[in-house]
């Protein structure tokens, strides 16, 4: 059981280039969320889909789009990558909002230079 | 909008000691409040989470504790073990929500 997978793991872009995170989950779970990961910050939640068909701002919403493709995937898109967004990025599923558990994935680790 | 403070940054114990970790968040509207458990190149799992109408929840060496009059929770961790070294996050939202606000991390080196 795969669980959480995201592609890729490690990624250098210049500034101004585009680029789209995948992620996958195989647990069947209605909701998905991308955060970011900066030393020193925790985890900061950029956007989410409460379901299929849905999504929302978290708190760092800004330089990044979303698109819930399907049960299954949840992508974020830089469209214009700057060296702010140099971070750790994590795709995460649960069943539910609030009170599921999040399942995490192994992380996407993107340097814009 | 809700902020969780985490404290220590950096907690480092004798294997077999215990280990604790702080938190406080400012929302009195957050009533679910999990603990994240991140190993080096992985994301993070959680370990425990409990919900305001507990005070207190045990699983094997690992405790939570929850004030809500002072909006403090805490990690527990007895007996530590090398495997324990790791970085945990403890987490606010408000149940039926979809937006949890982690605490900075407390990176936990349990010393054989």
């Amino acid at each position: 059981n795969a669980g959480v997978t995201q592609t890729p793991k490690f990624q250098v872009l210049k500034t101004g280039q585009s680029m789209t995170l995948q992620c996958a989950q195989d647990m069947n779970h209605n909701s998905m969320y991308w955060y970011r990961q900066d030393p020193g910050m925790g985890l900061r939640l950029i956007y989410y889909s409460a379901s299929e068909g849905t999504t929302d701002k978290g708190e760092v919403p800004n330089g990044y789009n979303v698109s819930r493709l399907n049960k299954r995937e949840f992508s974020l898109r830089l469209e214009s990558a700057a060296p702010s967004q140099t971070s750790v990025y994590f795709c995460a599923s649960s069943e539910g909002g609030g009170w599921g558990i999040q399942y995490f994935g192994a992380g996407t680790r993107l340097s814009v230079l | 909008g809700e902020n969780v403070e985490q404290h220590p940054s950096t907690l480092s114990v004798q294997e077999g000691d215990s280990a604790v970790i702080k938190c406080t968040y400012s929302d009195s509207a957050s009533n679910y409040f999990p603990w994240y458990k991140q190993e080096l190149g992985k994301g993070p799992q959680l370990i425990i989470d409990i919900r305001s109408n507990v005070g207190e929840k045990k699983d094997q060496r690992i405790a939570v504790t929850l004030n809500k009059t002072a909006k403090h929770f805490s990690l527990h961790i007895t007996e530590t073990q090398p495997e324990d070294s790791a970085v945990y996050f403890c987490a606010a939202s408000m149940g039926g929500g979809f937006k949890t606000i982690f605490g900075a991390g407390t990176r936990l080196f349990v010393k054989a």
